[in-house]
């Protein structure tokens, strides 16, 4: 059974702060780890879709990073806004090849809020 | 360009009923998941289909069913309805197969199922 936790599962920050998140992963059969945003009433748009071990990614003031030999990936968010406020999804796959996509298991979420 | 689309969005249903909820995939995407996700959880795998065959079913009962069309739209069915389906059904397509090298997911807004 895959196991994918995050943390923490919400988080109050004030508007200008930084903040991270961890998810936790099996370290075997790695195939991807994403990263989705879904704020509320909309559908989960994806972030990052990250592969190899050691990958940085980076879109605006987003960026994620990659470890797959311990099985873990960290989401920074730089100088949070409220428009960030949102459920923060990440999500493994594993194995290889055409029948991995679109089998994903979630971990729970981190709820952020970003206050004004 | 057109997202994944859902329908109905919100339904209402009585214990023992079955219901059909429909997907429409982002043009030429060939693959479509369903995801169940239950307040406070993230999205729980059910089913992948690509090019109208079952490629992946999750740990779910066998009331649970679904099919893909020739035009990549799917339905999911869920018969004899427990109280405990009454969760967010999310549909995902994926451009999965050849050419694709991520996997990346793009959902549609969801269907809410209350169950009474």
């Amino acid at each position: 059974i895959l196991n994918v936790e995050q943390s923490p599962q919400s988080l109050h920050v004030q508007e200008g702060d930084s903040t991270n998140f961890t998810c936790s992963f099996p370290s075997s059969n790695f195939y991807a780890l994403h990263w989705y945003r879904w704020e509320t009433a909309k559908s989960p748009e994806a972030l990052f879709v990250m592969t190899l071990n050691g990958d940085e990614k980076k879109k605006g003031r987003i960026s994620a990073t990659l470890n797959t030999k311990e099985g873990y990936s960290y989401l920074y968010i730089k100088g949070s806004q409220p428009e960030d406020s949102a459920t923060y999804l990440c999500a493994f796959s594993a194995g290889a090849g055409g029948t991995s996509y679109g089998k994903l298991t979630f971990g729970q979420g981190t709820i952020l809020t970003v206050h004004p | 360009d057109a997202g994944v689309t859902q329908s109905p969005t919100h339904l209402i249903k009585t214990r023992g009923q079955h219901v059909t909820l429909r997907c429409s995939p982002i043009s030429g995407h060939k693959s479509v998941s369903w995801y169940q996700q239950v307040l406070g959880q993230g999205p729980q795998f059910i089913f992948q289909y690509y090019e109208k065959e079952e490629r992946g079913r999750g740990n779910f009962p066998d009331r649970f069913s679904a099919r893909q069309f020739p035009n990549y739209s799917s339905e999911l069915n869920v018969n004899a309805l427990l109280l405990g389906d009454s969760a967010l059904y999310l549909c995902a397509s994926s451009l999965a197969g050849r050419g694709s090298n991520t996997g990346e997911l793009f959902f549609g807004e969801g269907s809410r199922l209350t169950v009474l």
